[in-house]
């Protein structure tokens, strides 16, 4: 499968807990998004990775959340000290260098802070 | 501060005939624009994309239609099929400035095609 992967797809954790998701992009992608999506709502920006580099938060992605993409590969999304409203799907999508092209989403991972 | 707007939350449609999923921008530097369809428990998944250069593309059962001058954006479904039922996200990127790669997404339009 040549696909945006995400794990877990789904997650259930106590409030306060942290949580750690993981992506893995399409392997010749050298962009890598991740995206926040809560009910009746598009998905919304979080942050952009080129390569290994974070080039941009979203003023969404407060000081409780933070990502990684070691080596330009994988990422990780770990949230500390969960809230509520930490309850969301969170995608993570990819895409080569390229003006006018097109983001390849994972299927999501679905967190749910009880 | 919505700059891709779908008014319609869903659309109800005949097997066969034509879907025609709307949104509107207000962004004027918005000038690539995506739609992306997603069912239930998974991820967006592309479909159809047009850059402000053209006011029409198609691929197949599916045409995107842009009015630059309106700041509007249509989906054209034809013929409408039980599986196309789903929600469709308009999608909206500025090629310009340092975010050419953020898009921004409408709210979506649940469509349901009716056998």
């Amino acid at each position: 499968d040549t696909g945006v992967s995400q794990n877990p797809r789904h997650k259930i954790t106590k409030r306060g807990q942290n949580v750690t998701f993981r992506c893995d992009p399409i392997s010749e992608h050298n962009r890598l998004y991740w995206y926040r999506q809560t009910l009746g709502q598009g998905p919304e920006f979080l942050t952009y990775f080129q390569n290994e580099a974070q080039l941009e938060k979203s003023r969404l992605l407060s000081d409780r959340f933070s990502a990684e993409r070691p080596k330009g590969s994988f990422s990780t999304l770990e949230i500390q000290r969960t809230e509520q409203g930490d309850s969301a799907m969170y995608l993570c999508a990819s895409s080569l260098r390229h003006l006018n092209t097109e983001a390849f989403f994972g299927q999501g991972t679905r967190l749910t802070v009880v | 501060d919505q700059q891709v707007k779908q008014n319609s939350p869903s659309l109800s449609v005949q097997e066969g005939r034509i879907s025609i999923l709307n949104c509107d921008y207000t962004n004027s530097m918005f000038d690539y624009f995506l739609w992306y369809k997603k069912y239930p428990a998974e991820g967006p998944t592309f479909l159809i994309s047009i850059s402000s250069i053209k006011d029409k593309n198609e691929d197949g059962r599916f045409t995107v239609f842009l009015n630059k001058s309106a700041k509007h954006l249509s989906l054209h479904i034809v013929p409408s099929q039980p599986g196309d039922s789903a929600v469709y996200f308009c999608a909206a990127r500025s090629s310009s400035g340092g975010s050419n790669y953020k898009l921004t997404f409408g709210k979506g339009t649940l469509l349901t095609v009716n056998p």
